[in-house]
């Protein structure tokens, strides 16, 4: 198994609070990438990472920000969380190189009331 | 709009059999294209992938069909086993630098005894 861990796995907050999901990887691999799933919709790209410092939006990127300061760490912020981002967060990782799969953590589900 | 989509939201199949899993997809511009299984509270696990160079790859039980001028992808599961029961997703990109990946709704495969 690829060797990414997400911190927390569970978290329950209020609605306009800030959260900050973590995803730690031991691969060394360049590209890191946050996704969101929820029912009816499969996974959905917020933002993702190709290098330190270097990040942009994916499909579904309003309301979140992202921030990579070692290749390792990769953490997404939910600056005032609202309802519609209760959801299951998985972090992606995958290497340098075409055909090169993503590997995924085992996810953080978030509840905002 | 559903640039990937997986129009059917669950499949029975008795252990032993075939399992067929479908999926289409509307972007002319994906050329590679993934299908990974999810168990419940875990994240995705990469299955197996195909460029748009070829129609065809193979992987132990696990084979997947690309039919570039219908936008059709499939993935055939032989011998079906009882621990192929999860859901499946498909999802496509296109190849080079970082992969956003575009995921369909997902099929519930269950293989019953």
């Amino acid at each position: 198994d690829a060797g990414i861990t997400q911190s927390p796995r569970h978290k329950v907050t209020e609605t306009g609070t800030p959260v900050t999901l973590r995803c730690h990887q031991t691969e060394n691999h360049r590209y890191m990438y946050w996704y969101r799933q929820d029912p009816g919709h499969g996974l959905r790209l917020i933002h993702y990472s190709y290098g330190v410092k270097d990040t942009d939006k994916g499909e579904v990127s309003d309301g979140y920000s992202v921030s990579r300061s070692k290749t390792e760490d990769f953490l997404l912020t939910l600056e005032s969380a609202t309802s519609s981002q209760t959801s299951v967060y998985f972090c992606a990782i995958s290497e340098w190189g075409d055909e090169q799969p993503q590997h995924f953590g085992d996810g953080t589900r978030l509840s905002i009331l | 709009d559903q640039q990937v989509k997986q129009n059917s939201p669950s499949l029975s199949v008795q252990e032993g059999r075939i399992s067929i899993l479908n999926c289409d997809y509307t972007n002319s511009m994906f050329d590679y294209f993934l299908w990974y299984k999810k168990y419940p509270a875990e994240g995705p696990t990469f299955l197996i992938s195909i460029s748009s160079i070829k129609d065809k790859n193979e992987d132990g039980r696990f084979t997947v069909f690309l039919n570039k001028s219908a936008k059709h992808l499939s993935l055939h599961i032989v011998p079906s086993q009882p621990g192929d029961s999860a859901v499946y997703f498909c999802a496509a990109s296109a190849i080079g630098g970082a992969q956003k990946l575009v995921f369909g709704q997902g099929t519930r495969l269950t293989i019953n005894p």
